[in-house]
Parts: C-alpha cells; structure tokens; sequence
C-alpha cells in the first residue's frame, strides 16, 4: 500500500517568514495530494489540493509543489502569521473510483509574533 | 450548511467496556469515511461507506471494530471490548464524490 512520510515533525517559524513542509510518497500511481490544516479541537480542514497533472498550484500565500519522478510534494506557506500555527497533514490518493487517502504523520507549525 | 458533526467528543472508559461513536456526515454527502490518529502519528483510515454499503474496511483493525451505517445517513462505530491500543482521536469525514472530504471534529477516544 501508500506509504507518506512527512518532515519536519515540528517547524517554527517568526511571523512573517516561510514555512516549508515536505512530504515523500511512495507508490508511483498516486495521483492525489491534499493538505489539510488542524487547528486546536478541530478536525483536519483541506486547505489547498494538486494532482499529478499539475506541477504547481498557489492561493494567496500557500502554494504546493508536486515532483512525481522524485515522489516529492511540498507546502510552502509565505508570509506566516500567528493563525497558520497549526499542525499540518500532508496525503496521497491512489486513483480508483473512491478515495482512500494515506496521511502523512503531521507537522506542527508555531508562528511566533 | 452544518458540517459534520461527532458524538461525544471525548469519551474515557475503561479496558474490556464498550463505545459507541456517532457521525453525521453532512446532509446529501454519499460517502462517510472512518479515520483514527493515534499518540501523535499520522491519521489511518478505517473504512468508507458509500451511502449504507461498506466500500473498503480494510483499515479495521479487527473483529472489536463495527461500523455501521443505518439508511446511508449517520454512522456508528462501535468497540467491543475496548483494548488500550484503541485508545486515540477518531475521525469521520464526509464527501459528495471523489475528492473533497470534509472532516469532523473528532473523538477523544481514552481506554483506561
């Protein structure tokens, strides 16, 4: 099956600089990556999403980056600030008629002020 | 439009007793999805209904774990009797097709 590793397991970051998460798949036919963001009681939300088609995908000041010979995908978060601390989940979706997603093990990110 | 909601949100029982928890997925959403985080690590599926038919439990850890999903609207997951490595954050997410789940706010699942 999938397998999705995530580093770092912590990031902090001063407000206003850049967070970057990286994330490792490991069965080529994925096609589906989500990020979803945790906020403190609730459940994970999905932020922004790219499939294998896609290099690249940017809203506002999240952007994703997707390399499918290296099996490489990343979340870059630009100009942070003190809400965008959270813990951060990276997955993939193996195609198929329904999607089975296998996460990552989180990043928690602080923004510090 | 209401989200999807879980019930309770934080149950503490004891080892060998029984839980009982409860999602309702948002209103017209066919597939329901079952996940659960344990001790920090990364968020593992369960199982997925489309409307009151299991699709896939493969993610069930074993025979302690029935989900069910009555008339295709909530779903329970029942677990009988709970172990210690049950305990954990349980999630259940909703979607319309593929793509796009939507997730609850969990269960805090504590086995003592």
């Amino acid at each position: 099956g999938e397998n999705v590793e995530q580093h770092p397991s912590t990031l902090s970051v001063q407000e206003g600089d850049s967070a970057v998460i990286k994330c490792t798949y490991s069965d080529s036919a994925s096609n589906y990556f989500p990020w979803y963001k945790q906020e403190l009681g609730k459940g994970p939300q999905l932020i922004i999403d790219i499939r294998s088609n896609v290099g690249e995908k940017k809203d506002q000041r999240i952007a994703v980056t997707l390399n499918k010979t290296a099996k490489h995908f990343s979340l870059h978060i630009t100009e942070t600030q003190p809400e965008d601390s959270a813990v951060y989940f990276c997955a993939a979706s193996l195609p198929g008629g329904y999607q089975k997603v296998t996460f990552g093990t989180g990043t928690k990110l602080q923004v510090i002020p | 439009e209401a989200g999807v909601t879980q019930f309770p949100s934080h149950s503490v029982i004891e080892k060998g007793q029984t839980v009982t928890l409860r999602c309702d997925p948002i209103s017209g959403h066919d597939n329901l999805y079952w996940y659960r985080r344990v001790m920090g690590k990364e968020i593992k599926f369960l199982l997925h209904f489309v409307k009151e038919s299991k699709q896939d439990e493969s993610g069930m850890p074993n025979n302690r774990f029935l989900a069910e999903r009555t008339g295709g609207t909530y779903s329970t997951l029942k677990v009988q009797p709970a172990e210690l490595e049950d305990s954990g954050v349980y999630f259940c997410a909703s979607s319309p097709r593929v793509y796009e789940q939507y997730f609850g706010p969990g269960t805090r699942l504590t086995v003592t």
